[in-house]
């Protein structure tokens, strides 16, 4: 089943504790991205990775970092995460195909910083 | 500029009532157009799309229209149920060479029996 897998689904942590959500795509699509959704905002993206050690800046990327070592992983790296960093994160993949492009979605990680 | 408006919510309606849900956008060319839904505690779902100008989405008795004159996506539903509640996100597709989907501000729906 083609499917985006993030981890965890819920984490509670505090200010200044680095973390990393995992984000796992087995459709070996090459376009990946990072948004966050917050009430009243919808969602907006962090950061992108156009293929394998291409990574750039989405419209709200200050707090985070990427890596795309390889083509199926793009885990999200808050270094020392802060409390408006509190939000729901969701990992998407995309591939383009004949009809327009495809955008698949995780299930979501909903962090909390205290 | 890039950008999607949907309609603000709260929008609360009772079980059977017609739903519209209005969305615009701002872009460049002709993106493709989608509706996301997100029930309670739960991640985002593909809902519908349209790829081109003049399609019309359609999925679980809701319906949008890509309009290219009046650059709209208005989600439509005749009859709605209480499982319909839900918050609605209206996006735009790839413009460029970017792959960026851009979101409107989300829609929340309480369908009451």
């Amino acid at each position: 089943e083609a499917q985006v897998t993030q981890n965890p689904r819920y984490l509670i942590t505090v200010t200044g504790k680095k973390l990393t959500v995992t984000c796992s795509q087995n459709m070996n699509h090459e376009y990946m991205s990072w948004y966050r959704q917050d009430p009243g905002l919808g969602l907006r993206q962090i950061y992108y990775s156009m293929n394998v050690e291409v990574t750039d800046k989405g419209d709200v990327p200050e707090g985070y970092k990427v890596s795309r070592k390889e083509k199926r992983n793009f885990p999200l790296i808050l270094e020392s995460p802060s409390p408006n960093q509190t939000s729901l994160y969701f990992c998407a993949s995309t591939s383009r195909q004949g009809g327009g492009t495809e955008y698949t979605f995780g299930s979501g990680t909903r962090l909390t910083v205290v | 500029g890039n950008s999607v408006t949907q309609m603000e919510g709260p929008v609360t309606l009772s079980e059977e009532a017609f739903l519209t849900i209005n969305c615009t956008y701002t872009a460049t060319g002709y993106p493709s157009l989608f509706w996301y839904v997100q029930y309670p505690g739960e991640g985002l779902q593909l809902l519908l799309k349209a790829t081109k100008a003049d399609d019309k989405g359609s999925n679980k008795g809701f319906e949008a229209t890509y309009r290219k004159e009046t650059t709209s996506f208005h989600l439509e539903k005749g009859s709605v149920q209480v499982s319909d509640s839900a918050v609605y996100f209206c996006a735009r597709g790839a413009q460029g060479g970017s792959e960026k989907l851009v979101f409107g501000k989300g829609t929340k729906l309480t369908v009451n029996p």
